[in-house]
């Protein structure tokens, strides 16, 4: 079974710049997340998807960043502009329904470095 | 912050002793999860324990739960290299799908 696929793995931008990430999920998994994984602290979720409805986006800051999972399958989160504090590693992770819903799988999620 | 803490926030020992790995959270849970995460990859689900049980066994892995104190904590036996990692707790809310919220880590070395 493949994993969450997550692209690209590295990004350096410069701040207000803009910038988006992408994850595929394991198929068949209803439940996508994104998480924020600031150096030295646990991940903090931003956002999370049932389906393609968002189901909790309370900690994302919508004033620059955004996501949509189309279709309900692949997500993108997309930064813009981008400040210097956003600098941090961003996971994606699935679940599927049922019984298995406790656990999620993570992506290898993409470090993005803000100059 | 809605983060848990967790203690010690870094733990060096030697190859073949036990790790012992504490975390506090904050809110109700209907579960307790510990994760383990390698230098730059992603998160790997190792263990849950329900908010009904006390105590779970997993290969080398016991964790324990105490939803009064809410806090739990997490054993490995016979420590190996490859347990080198950060561990993270997260507390698990199933409201629908299910919710995490993740500690702050213990950054495990294991010394050959």
């Amino acid at each position: 079974e493949a994993g969450v696929a997550q692209s690209p793995r590295y990004k350096i931008i410069e701040k207000r710049q803009s910038v988006a990430f992408w994850c595929n999920p394991i198929s068949g998994h209803a439940t996508l997340y994104w998480y924020q994984q600031i150096l030295g602290q646990g991940p903090k979720l931003l956002i999370q998807f049932q389906n393609n409805g968002v189901v909790d986006d309370s900690q994302l800051p919508k004033d620059r960043f955004s996501a949509e999972r189309l279709k309900g399958v692949d997500s993108t989160l997309k930064i813009q502009p981008a400040k210097l504090e956003d600098s941090a590693v961003y996971l994606c992770a699935s679940s599927s329904g049922g019984k298995e819903r406790e656990t999620q799988y993570f992506g290898p999620g993409t470090r993005l470095l803000v100059l | 912050s809605q983060q848990g803490e967790e203690d010690p926030q870094a733990l060096s020992i030697q190859e073949g002793e036990n790790a012992t790995m504490n975390c506090s959270y904050k809110t109700s849970i209907n579960n307790l999860q510990w994760y383990r995460q390698n230098s730059g990859r992603g998160l790997v689900h190792l263990i849950l324990i329900r908010s009904n049980e006390r105590e779970k066994h997993s290969g080398r892995l016991r964790v324990t739960l105490d939803t009064s104190k809410k806090s739990s904590s997490l054993l490995i036996t016979a420590s190996r290299a490859a347990d080198t990692a950060s561990y993270f707790c997260a507390s698990g809310l199933i409201q629908g799908a299910q919710k995490l919220v993740f500690g702050q880590g213990t950054r495990l070395t294991i010394n050959p």
